[in-house]
């Protein structure tokens, strides 16, 4: 079975600082997807960015962008230019490409402070 | 488009009573999902289906029951509640498997068994 680790339980970054988020996983499995969800105080879980394991090339969205290491089954966050609307739990999670239905696992999640 | 609705947004329940937990999405999705967030945790998921009337389990369905009769509504049962079902649940949907099928979630439901 997969497994998700996030070492950092809590974070705090100054507003316009960056600040990097830690995710290691452990697979046997060589095709996957790994995900960043943010959680705000609202409880909605939303989608900050994802991965293919089998491209290179580090994923980006605005503001977010990730650091894959597939050799070392490390997928770490960082954000750029921190926002006070950046403050909520983020959740790193796995999924199989294995071609069965798309079950997440999820690790337990690092919260985030953004101070003035 | 509404995206994934649940019903109740709260709900305290007494041990040994039962209710099930509502989750409509309006997308069209094939593939829903039930989790279970404990406190500072992540989710862990219960059941998941993969169209009407397919239903099978996750990491954590003891306790738990689903049906799938029709492609908007995936309902989770819970019999016999207990403390150790405390939790916020989160139903969830997605149109395919690819990476570009992103799991679109609901508000949650925060139970709380006494």
């Amino acid at each position: 079975a997969q497994t998700v680790t996030q070492s950092q339980p809590e974070m705090s970054v100054q507003e316009a600082e960056t600040v990097t988020l830690s995710c290691t996983y452990d697979t046997s499995e060589s095709d996957y997807y790994l995900f960043w969800y943010k959680q705000p105080p609202s409880r909605q879980m939303i989608l900050v960015i994802r991965q293919e394991a089998y491209k290179q090339q580090n994923a980006t969205e605005n503001r977010f962008s990730v650091n894959f290491q597939k050799a070392a089954k490390s997928f770490s966050l960082k954000i750029s230019d921190s926002q006070l609307g950046d403050a909520a739990m983020y959740f790193c999670a796995y999924r199989s490409g294995d071609g069965t239905a798309s079950k997440l696992t999820f690790g337990t999640g690092t919260r985030l402070q953004v101070t003035l | 488009n509404a995206g994934v609705t649940q019903t109740p947004k709260f709900r305290i329940l007494k041990i040994g009573q039962s209710m099930t937990l509502q989750c409509t999405q309006d997308m069209n999705h094939n593939y829903m999902y039930w989790y279970r967030q404990d406190p500072g945790m992540g989710l862990k998921l219960i059941y998941y289906s993969v169209g009407a009337g397919i239903t099978d389990k996750g990491e954590v369905p003891n306790g738990y029951n689903v049906s799938r009769s029709t492609t908007e509504d995936f309902p989770l049962r819970l019999e016999l509640a207990a403390p150790s079902q405390t939790s916020v649940y989160f139903c969830a949907s997605s149109y395919g498997q690819g990476l570009t099928y992103e799991q679109y979630f609901g508000p949650g439901t925060r139970l709380t068994v006494t």
